[in-house]
């Protein structure tokens, strides 16, 4: 029944070493998300896809890249992580239609990225 | 500019007793408002929502939400809570206001909710 699916649950990685975190979903959702989640904060938007047009957010760090090679698949490149990047990455979904009509955001269970 | 705010960080309640969960938000004309549950290690998973309608929403695992507009408020609630409604809460606000570049949520800094037996 999983409908937003993160790979994988628990990522480990070294200080400098790319780092790759994937998000598929079964909803056939037009927009995808990125957030980043440090310790039971709030998440915070890093960007979004809306079809295959990317948005970033103005305070996201150049380190931070993304794909979308599809409607089911959305990637987080890390390029370079620091020990400032070690979070819960949480990738969400939502249907938004051009008429206006608003759809809730769903979540998959995240990511945990720790940097040695 | 939309903003969330939960003025407690966290809510204490004994088991059967009701538990409220406080948010106000500030957004541009009508507000879209959504309320998710996080488990430790987990995602956000999503409980309910108001959009138009009864300002009274109902939602998954008992919980219920009024929407206030005069007071800007959202508050969460649950007639008799459970040790297994502890979690994370967090509101979220996004405007109604048509928004082709996407639905962006703006979240509240998050209720930590004890319930003890």
């Amino acid at each position: 029944d999983a409908m937003v699916i993160q790979n994988p649950r628990y990522q480990v990685t070294q200080f400098g070493k790319p780092v790759t975190l994937s998000c598929s979903q079964t909803l056939n959702h037009n927009v995808m998300y990125w957030y980043q989640q440090k310790s039971s904060q709030a998440p915070k938007l890093l960007f979004h896809y809306y079809d295959k047009d990317f948005n970033n957010e103005a305070d996201t760090p150049d380190n931070f890249q993304s794909r979308r090679p599809n409607t089911s698949f959305c990637f987080l490149d890390i390029r370079s992580p620091g020990l400032g990047d070690a979070a819960m990455y949480l990738c969400a979904t939502s249907r938004e239609m051009t008429s206006g009509r608003k759809d809730t955001q769903y979540f998959g269970p995240g990511t945990r990225l720790t940097v040695l | 500019a939309q903003s969330v705010a939960q003025p407690e960080d966290q809510v204490n309640v004994a088991e059967g007793n009701p538990l409220t969960v406080k948010c106000t938000y500030s957004v541009s004309g009508n507000p879209y408002l959504f309320w998710y549950v996080q488990y430790p290690n987990r995602g956000l998973q999503f409980l309910l929502k108001y959009i138009t309608g009864d300002n009274l929403v109902k939602g998954s695992y008992g919980f219920e939400a009024e929407f206030n507009k005069s007071q800007t408020s959202f508050h969460l609630k649950k007639p008799s809570a459970l040790v297994s409604d502890s979690a994370l809460y967090f509101c979220a606000v996004r405007p109604s206001l048509n928004n082709n570049a996407g639905n962006m949520l703006t979240f509240g800094g998050g209720t930590r909710l004890m319930v003890k037996p």
